[in-house]
C-alpha cells in the first residue's frame, strides 16, 4: 500500500485564492520531503526541499512567497499556492525518503486547476 | 551541469516486441539511478533502481536496466511488451545521501503499444 499520501488528488480554485496541498508519510517519520511540479506532457521539476522544523530550501526560479512550504511535523509537509493564477495550474507531487531505504516514496499527486 | 537525457520523446512498439528506452545522465557525484512509470493523471511507480553492485538490475513487471558507467547510460529494457505497458517512463538520477530524494528527471518517453 501507499506509504506517502497526498491530499487532495485534484482541486479547482478561483484565480486569486490560495490552495493547500498536504503530503503525509504514513508509516515512517520523514525529516525531509520534496515537492515537484509537472506541467502537462513535461517532466517533473524539483521545486523545493521541505525540512522538518526549519525553512524549506527552494530551487532557483521558484518563488518562495508564492509557494509556501511548512513541515511542522515529522509526518506532514504542506505546500500552499498563494494567490493562485491560471499559470499555476499543474500537477504537484511530493516524495519522502524512508529511513534505511534507498528510494523516496511518491504521493499520488495533486492536479491543480486555477480558473 | 547535472542532467538526464531521454532522447526518445515517443516510442511505438508492437505487443510482444522487445523494448529499450534510452537514458543518459550527467552527474558529478556517484549516481543513484531510477526508472519510474507514470500512467495518465497518476503518480509515479518505481520500476527499478541502481545504486551499487551488479550493473544489471531487475525490476517489477519484467523490466530490467543496465548501468554503463563508461557511457553514462542507464537504459531500460523489456523482452516482450504488453499492452498494459503503455505509459510515460521517466529516468531519474539523485545523490546517494538523499536516499532517492531530490531527483533530476529526464524529459520522459511516452510508450505506445500497437496490438
Amino acid at each position: 500500500g501507499a506509504v506517502v499520501s497526498q491530499h487532495p488528488s485534484w482541486v479547482i480554485c478561483k484565480s486569486g485564492t490560495s490552495v493547500k496541498i498536504e503530503c503525509r508519510s504514513l508509516d515512517f517519520q520523514a525529516t525531509t520531503m520534496f515537492w515537484y511540479r509537472q506541467f502537462p506532457k513535461q517532466s517533473l521539476m524539483l521545486m523545493a526541499t521541505s525540512n522538518e522544523g526549519s525553512k524549506a530550501t527552494y530551487e532557483q526560479g521558484v518563488e518562495k512567497d508564492k509557494f509556501l512550504i511548512n513541515h511542522a511535523s515529522l509526518t506532514l509537509s504542506t505546500l500552499t499556492v498563494t494567490s493562485a493564477h491560471p499559470e499555476d495550474s499543474s500537477f504537484y507531487i511530493c516524495s519522502a525518503p524512508r529511513p534505511g531505504d534507498t528510494e523516496a516514496f511518491f504521493g499520488q499527486g495533486t492536479r491543480l486547476t486555477v480558473v | 551541469a547535472q542532467s538526464v537525457t531521454q532522447p526518445d520523446i515517443h516510442i511505438t512498439v508492437s505487443e510482444g516486441a522487445s523494448l529499450e528506452l534510452r537514458c543518459n545522465y550527467s552527474y558529478g557525484a556517484t549516481p543513484y539511478l531510477f526508472w519510474y512509470v507514470q500512467s495518465p493523471g497518476q503518480g509515479l511507480q518505481l520500476l527499478l533502481k541502481y545504486f551499487s553492485g551488479d550493473t544489471l538490475v531487475q525490476g517489477i513487471k519484467g523490466f530490467e536496466a543496465e548501468f554503463k558507467r563508461s557511457q553514462s547510460s542507464f537504459n531500460l529494457r523489456k523482452p516482450s511488451v504488453h499492452w498494459s505497458d503503455a505509459a510515460e517512463y521517466f529516468c531519474a538520477v539523485g545523490a546517494k545521501y538523499n536516499q532517492g530524494g531530490k531527483l533530476i528527471f529526464g524529459q520522459g518517453t511516452e510508450l505506445s503499444v500497437k496490438p
